[in-house]
């Protein structure tokens, strides 16, 4: 089994403030590490693919990094809906796929 | 335009088995490197990836449910269906199925299908 283990669970930002979520891997994941953005009452949305990738259509304020097992999103000007769960997955295992359990990211 | 949509009963009774349909256009699950997944989210919880069918008929699931699951596909139809057996009330969800490429990052979801499974 790979737990990946988000933190923090909950993450207050000002707007135009930079936000900093980080995933950690029990195991090295190479870099098939993915970040997805869920809405209230949405599917979630790939955001960043390959640790570092911004998916099709990302705004450029979003951006992943890391290799192994430690990964970093960052939001670098955060706006009013930006405010979202955000889920990690690695997908460098299989079955063994496995997502973080969240980063609730609000507006303070 | 890639589109997904998920479909199947709102309620089933524990002990039940559970069926669930994805149907997909803009893409055709016989084209190399093609594959399809579901995953699931129970009310205020974290995702949880169920299982993957590719393009070569391959089949991979989540190694705490493989007893209970089945995933196939109709190519000709453009879906793929889940089937899970013994329903619990844990198993209470929205449902999702998701594509990949090659295995990599799910880049199209559906909008999730939620079951509740009660008496």
């Amino acid at each position: 089994e790979i737990v990946m283990t988000q933190s923090p669970a909950t993450l207050s930002v000002s707007p135009g403030e930079r936000a900093t979520l980080s995933c950690r891997a029990s195991r090295r994941v190479s870099s098939k590490l993915a970040w997805y953005q869920q809405k209230p009452g949405q599917a979630p949305r790939l955001l960043i693919y390959g640790a570092s990738t911004r998916a099709t259509g990302i705004p450029a304020r979003f951006s992943g990094s890391g290799s192994g097992t430690e990964f970093t999103l960052t939001i670098s000007s955060l706006q009013s809906e930006d405010v979202a769960v955000y889920y990690c997955q690695q997908h460098n295992n299989w079955p063994l796929v496995a997502f973080g359990q969240g980063t609730k990211v609000e507006i303070k | 335009q890639v589109t997904l949509r998920e479909s199947g009963p709102a309620l089933v009774k524990p002990t039940q088995t559970l069926t669930l349909t994805c149907t997909f256009s803009g893409f055709s699950l016989s084209t190399s490197g093609m594959c399809m997944n579901w995953v699931r989210q129970p009310p205020g919880k974290a995702l949880e990836w169920l299982a993957l069918i590719n393009w070569d008929d391959d089949k991979y699931y989540s190694t705490s449910l493989k007893t209970r699951l089945t995933i196939s596909k109709d190519t000709s139809k453009n879906q793929v269906v889940l089937t899970m057996t013994n329903m619990d009330p844990v198993d209470t969800a929205t449902y999702y199925c998701a594509r990949n490429v090659y295995f990599d990052a799910f880049d199209i979801w559906g909008q999730g299908t939620q079951v509740i499974v009660s008496s």
